[in-house]
């Protein structure tokens, strides 16, 4: 059972190079949501999504490009990479057809922006 | 809006002893409030949930919260800390009503169990 599959777990960049952090989920959920995890700060919401075609922002989208074509893929675009988007980046996803709100995540992705 | 404080940032305790991790928050509306665990290179587990039914939540791995409205806190408990209990704890809240899956996390609390 595979669950919320990210890649890669770990990158490098330099600055203004841009990249995509795949997310991809195998249970159906319709809910997928993308947070940033630094010291101090708990997780903060990037972008999130509620079904294929539909995405909205979190509380940092700022640097951060989202698109939802299919319900298992959630993507996560950098198109030119700060330093200060050095983080490590958790994907998630849960059902709405659930009252338990429980957000299944994936192991993470530590990128460095040099 | 809505927002967690967790009142400690690290807890260090003894295994065997009680554990105790504090959590505190705002809503404008009937709030749903989770403890998720983060161990260390590991993605995030949801360890309880309170959604307004029973104010006393049993948890995994022996883990319970109290949901106390008129004191707006949310703790964590374990009466008998295990090594493998070692980890990050997030205090998490809705960040809005409903099922939307959108939520606001504290700062986190890192828990030490010595031997």
């Amino acid at each position: 059972n595979a669950g919320v599959t990210q890649t890669p777990k770990f990158q490098v960049l330099k600055t203004g190079q841009s990249m995509t952090l795949q997310c991809a989920q195998d249970m159906n959920h319709e809910y997928m949501s993308w947070y940033r995890q630094d010291p101090g700060m708990g997780l903060r919401l990037i972008h999130y999504s509620v079904g294929a075609g539909i995405t909205d922002q979190g509380e940092v989208p700022n640097g951060y490009n989202v698109s939802r074509s299919t319900t298992e893929d959630f993507p996560l675009r950098l198109l030119s990479a700060a330093p200060s988007q050095t983080s490590v980046y958790f994907c998630a996803s849960s059902s709405f057809l659930t009252t338990n709100e429980k957000l299944f995540f994936g192991s993470g992705t530590q990128l460095s922006v040099l | 809006a809505q927002s967690v404080t967790q009142l400690d940032s690290h807890v260090s305790v003894s295994e065997g002893t009680p554990v105790l991790l504090r959590c505190n928050y705002s809503s404008s509306y009937s709030p749903s409030l989770f403890w998720y665990v983060q161990h260390p290179n590991k993605g995030l587990q949801l360890l309880l949930k309170y959604t307004s039914a029973a104010t006393l939540v049993k948890g995994i791995n022996g883990f319970e919260a109290e949901f106390k409205k008129s004191e707006t806190s949310f703790h964590l408990t374990k009466p008998s800390a295990h090594m493998s209990d070692a980890a990050e704890y997030f205090c998490v809240v809705s960040a809005t009503p409903g099922n939307t899956g959108k939520l606001i996390f504290g700062q986190g609390t890192t828990l030490q169990v010595k031997p």
